[in-house]
């Protein structure tokens, strides 16, 4: 398949644990973005990478929160110390090349539940 | 800043009957206007998007939607609906200028009973 993936699709922790949320964009696509959905909401803009250059790091809650990118490939989503508001739905999402006219397109996401 | 509102959290409608989709936006910028579909167990998919031209903007599966500048809408229509509709359906917007951070509303429920 040539569509956004996303790993773990679930992952259950502790309060207080650290986890890595893990998505493979689709290949070719030099815009990566994360949003965060909760329950009953709407989803809300994390982070944003366009190749090279810094990344937008205007939508993360807290500095629990980070991400890297390696290159035009891999990204991976890290949460610190979490916390029981951190339970969400994770989306990645890839574009060709960021612009604002561009299609986003969307992984199934990962679900993370901490108790 | 941008917000958007979806005056729906659930719709019912019955098989083959029209729906429509409320949206309202609110933004000191000018914006581009999508609207996603979440069908159960899957990904977000684009349904259709306004970035300028007519406003009438035609999508996948039959839906249309339409940009009112002047209400700040951009409701979701679809003359007949079938089983297969069902799903959750999200506004959102981004920016024209810069990068496409969207902004979501929080997302209409649609059932479709039969």
């Amino acid at each position: 398949g040539a569509g956004v993936s996303q790993s773990p699709s679930n992952k259950v922790t502790e309060k207080g644990k650290d986890v890595e949320l893990r998505c493979d964009p689709i290949s070719g696509h030099t815009a990566l973005y994360w949003y965060r959905q909760r329950l009953g909401q709407g989803l809300e803009f994390l982070i944003y990478f366009q190749g090279n250059s810094a990344p937008d790091k205007s939508g993360l809650p807290s500095d629990r929160f980070s991400a890297e990118r390696t290159g035009e490939s891999v990204s991976t989503l890290t949460i610190q110390r979490t916390q029981q508001e951190d339970s969400a739905v994770y989306l990645c999402a890839s574009s060709q090349s960021g612009t604002s006219t561009d299609t986003q397109y969307f992984g199934p996401g990962t679900r993370l539940t901490v108790l | 800043a941008q917000s958007v509102t979806q005056l729906d959290s659930q719709v019912p409608v019955f098989e083959e009957a029209p729906v429509e989709l409320r949206c309202n936006y609110s933004s000191s910028v000018s914006v581009y206007l999508f609207w996603y579909v979440q069908y159960p167990n899957q990904g977000l998919q684009l349904l259709l998007k306004y970035l300028s031209g007519s406003t009438l903007v035609k999508g996948i599966n039959g839906f249309e939607a339409e940009f009112n500048k002047s209400q700040t809408s951009f409701h979701l229509r679809k003359p007949s609906v079938h089983i297969s509709d069902t799903a959750e359906y999200f506004c959102a917007v981004s920016r024209v200028q810069g990068a496409q951070k969207l902004v979501f509303g929080q997302g209409t429920r649609l059932t479709i009973n039969p």
